[in-house]
């Protein structure tokens, strides 16, 4: 059974950087199979869905985000991380890190607990 | 993007009793690439149904999805105490991947 945690500070000042980190257990982020995604959810809302990264580090970005994100990969952790810059509180929200499945027309089938990042000086 | 919204925003039903809920999307959704999921307070979404009426592992049988182009349908025949929650849908025929608002089902 394939599980994910994310990790990182649950507390951002605005204008800063938000980092986090999604582990993979229970199968390998190597795997030619599956894109890593990254989902939001503001408090109370609906779904947003951030954008991806393969096994190879390409990635694909929301482009109502694309210009403060970064994704990257590190296989030899089974890991994958997201950077979101300039950070507003706006950006308050649980982020979810999710396996994507059926190539790249993706759905989400594994997801982690999520993670409540609150951006606040 | 392909917006999607979701009716009723909250379905009030009874336990055993059948629930329907709508996704229509803003343009058709290639190859009926439309996921549903569950998500109750506190939890991550639960994916439920895939490729518009494919259950996925270990969903039960009282799920079911319909639907092709802009218009779409989960459907629960009798309602568990356990359904009461959140449902998600999402379509991944065009990127963005986008998400509905949800429909609540709660108990009435």
């Amino acid at each position: 059974q394939v599980q994910l945690q994310e990790a990182g500070p649950g507390l951002v000042k605005p204008s800063q950087t938000l980092s986090l980190t999604c582990s993979v257990s229970g199968g390998s982020i190597s795997s030619g199979n599956y894109y890593w995604s990254w989902i939001r959810q503001h408090p109370g809302k609906g779904l947003e869905w951030i954008g991806y990264i393969y096994y190879s580090g390409s990635t694909y970005y929301n482009p109502s985000l694309k210009s403060r994100v970064t994704m990257s990969v590190d296989t030899s952790k089974n890991q994958f991380s997201l950077k979101l810059s300039s950070v507003t509180a706006a950006d308050t929200a649980i982020y979810f890190c999710a396996r994507g499945t059926n190539g790249y027309n993706q759905y989400f089938d594994f997801w982690g607990q999520g993670t409540l990042v609150t951006v606040s000086s | 993007e392909i917006v999607l919204t979701q009716s009723p925003g909250t379905l009030s039903l009874s336990p055993g009793e059948r629930a329907t809920l709508s996704c229509r999307a803003s343009q058709s959704v290639r190859s009926s690439y439309l996921a549903w999921y569950q998500q109750k307070p506190g939890q991550a979404p639960r994916l439920l149904i895939y490729g518009a009426s494919s259950r996925a592992t270990g969903i039960p049988d009282r799920f079911s999805g319909s639907g092709s182009g802009t218009a779409f349908t989960l459907t629960i025949s009798r309602l568990e105490p356990e359904d009461f929650a959140v449902y998600y849908c999402q379509q991944y025929g065009s990127s963005p991947w986008t998400f509905g608002q949800g429909t609540k089902v709660e108990i009435k």
